[in-house]
């Protein structure tokens, strides 16, 4: 059985960093992508980043590139999201995710998901 | 980008069909045949219920089908049952880093 758990996420202030961090067991977990995606309470769905598990190339939303760092552990099979420059607007539960088509494309299992809340 | 169209909401009886419409471009929904459709039910997490715009992942019940004509996909559940009560929301691939969500749509059963 698939399971994925975030874990890492908390109450920060605008402008500081925070890593969150999905434990991966059940699967390949070297072979499939793996993406963040994330829900501001109340509100939609959002893809936030993935890395692919052929070359480990890193994909970005615009509204998180050059703030967000993706990366994954295979030895230990997890996956981190470094979160820098936190704004209000990144407050939302971050799930991960488990791709079943392409990078960004659909996902097949997802975490409980983890609560970021970034307020003064 | 802006967010596939959904509506907020829809409702209907059990053992009634529903559908629920997902409306893009032909840069998104129209230009590729990657529209996936989630469940998600208060507190937690989304399943995806179908990829690729018609395909059911495994455990997924046969009352659920997609289907695309044009720039809009959508989602039929047939035979509605309680427990399909929840939001349900589209996404569809739109070329390079870009994949788009719909809105969502809360679904009723009465």
């Amino acid at each position: 059985e698939v399971q994925l758990l975030e874990s890492g996420g908390g109450l920060v202030q605008p402008g500081e960093s925070l890593r969150l961090s999905c434990a991966a067991s059940g699967f390949a977990f070297s072979n499939n992508a793996m993406s963040w995606l994330r829900q501001a309470p109340g509100k939609g769905l959002e893809w936030v980043s993935s890395i692919r598990s052929t070359d480990d190339a890193t994909y970005y939303a615009d509204s998180v590139k050059g703030r967000f760092t993706i990366s994954k552990d295979n030895s230990k099979n997890i996956l981190y999201l470094q979160m820098n420059s936190l704004r209000a607007e990144d407050t939302a539960i971050y799930y991960c995710a488990k791709a079943i088509r392409g990078v960004l494309i659909s996902w097949d299992s997802w975490g409980q998901g983890t609560l970021v809340i970034v307020s003064s | 980008q802006s967010a596939l169209t959904q509506p907020a909401s829809v409702s209907g009886s059990p053992g009634q069909s529903i559908t629920i419409s997902c409306t893009g471009t032909s840069s998104d929904v129209g230009g590729y045949n990657y529209v996936s459709w989630y469940q998600q039910h208060p507190g937690k997490a989304p399943k995806l219920m179908i990829y690729d715009v018609t395909t059911r992942p495994s455990g997924v019940s046969n009352r659920f089908s997609g289907s695309k004509s044009g720039n809009t996909a959508s989602l039929t559940i047939s035979g509605l049952q309680t427990e399909d009560e929840a939001h349900y929301y589209c996404s569809s691939y739109a070329g390079g880093n870009n994949l788009l969500f719909g809105g969502g749509t809360k679904l009723t059963v009465l």
